[in-house]
Parts: C-alpha cells; structure tokens; sequence
C-alpha cells in the first residue's frame, strides 16, 4: 500500500503568518498533487509537481518535490483567511492507473 | 480542465433503501472514478469506471454493494445499495484528462448522504 502521510492533521494560525504542510511517503510516486478543498464542495487541484526537486510557485503557494519523489511540501507566505480548507495530497496508484491515492489532509483555519 | 456535476447535491435516505448518484462531464473522457469521503476523512476510492468495460473495484468495495454504470463517455452513476448509517459519506466522482498534465484529475461538487 503506498501510504501518503501529512502533517500537521490540524493548523489554526492567524492572518499574516506562515506555514508549512508536510506529505511524506515511504514509496516513489511517479508524480504527486496537491488539492484544496471547502466545505460542501470537491477537491480542487492546486498543482502537480513531476520532477524530483521541482518548484511550483502559484501566488503566495510554493510546492516543492523532494529530490527522491517520495515527499511533498506545500509553504504559503502571509497566509489569508481565504486560503482556509483542506489541503490533501495525492498520488497516483501503481496499479491502478490512474486513480489516486490521497493522504489524510491537513486542515487550516486562518483567522483574522 | 473539465466540468463535472453530480446530482443529487445532498439526500436523506432511510436504512436498507437504495440512491443512484448521477455524474455528468462537459466533455468525453475514458476514465472516471468514484470515491468516498467519510465525515472528517480523507477521499477513498471505490472503483474506477471506464467506458466499455466493468467496473474495477478497489479492496473493500463490491458490486453488489455499488453498482456502478457507464453507459457513454460524458455520463456514470454509482448506486449505494441497501444503505445503513455506516453509508453516510460524501460520494465525489472524477475525472482524468490525460494528455493535459500528468495524472491531473478534476473533482465534481460531492453527493453528500445522510442514512438514517
């Protein structure tokens, strides 16, 4: 079973700050996805990362890679009581095409 | 990207009774799949539903239990058989637009089920 791990399960900061999530697997994943998601709606894709090492930046979101394919990081700067939600991230199964795998989910509350 | 509707948005069934959940693309896809999200969890997936072939069921998921269709390229639906509270989950169906990003899925709204 490819496991996803994240961490923290919970974040509850203030507007302004800065925070880091964390996603971590034992397996190699080919490429992994990070999503947020609100209330009452689906997981809506905020980036794929393909490449060991890679970079994403969207807005004040960087996503990062790690060089060995196995772990994920996502840092927002100055984070916004809009950027409140879920964040899950997600790879694709070894075996089952396309589908994904997700992890458990971070959820921020950013308060104003 | 892709715009992918579900109908019915939300329900309240009573235990042993049965709901069809609709999915609906804007556009042709192979694959679509199904997943649950349970109060407070993360997405599981169910089953993966391509067009011209049966469903292909992941650990812990029957056909008999969710009996999925897909009858054509824009359209699946997923039945939640002889339900019980243990049922009552958010229900997503995705898409995946292959050829536009790897592995980049795109989620509809959810089904959101309450069983009494």
């Amino acid at each position: 079973t490819q496991l996803l791990e994240q961490s923290p399960q919970f974040l509850s900061i203030q507007e302004g700050e800065n925070l880091t999530v964390y996603c971590n697997s034992s397996s190699v994943f080919s490429s992994l996805q990070w999503y947020r998601q609100e209330p009452g709606e689906g997981p809506v894709l905020l980036v794929t990362v393909v490449t060991g090492g890679e970079v994403k930046k969207l807005k004040r979101l960087t996503f990062q890679f790690g060089d060995a394919r196995k772990d994920s990081s996502l840092h927002i700067t100055a984070a916004q009581p809009g950027d409140t939600g879920l964040y899950l991230c997600a790879g694709p199964f070894s075996n089952s095409g396309y589908a994904l795998n997700f992890g458990k989910g971070t959820s921020l509350l950013v308060t104003p | 990207s892709a715009v992918i509707s579900q109908k019915p948005s939300r329900d309240i069934c009573q235990r042993g009774t049965s709901l069809t959940i609709q999915c609906q693309v804007d556009s042709q896809v192979t694959m679509m799949f199904w997943y649950r999200q349970q109060p407070g969890q993360s997405l599981t997936l169910i089953a993966t539903a391509n067009q011209g072939s049966e469903a292909t069921y992941e650990s812990g998921f029957v056909i008999d239990k969710f009996p999925i269709s897909r009858p054509n390229l824009t359209f699946s639906t997923l039945t939640v058989s002889n339900m019980s509270p243990e049922d009552s989950s958010i229900y997503l169906c995705s898409v995946d637009l292959s050829g536009s990003e790897a592995d980049t899925q795109y989620f509809g709204p959810g089904t959101r089920l309450t069983v009494l």
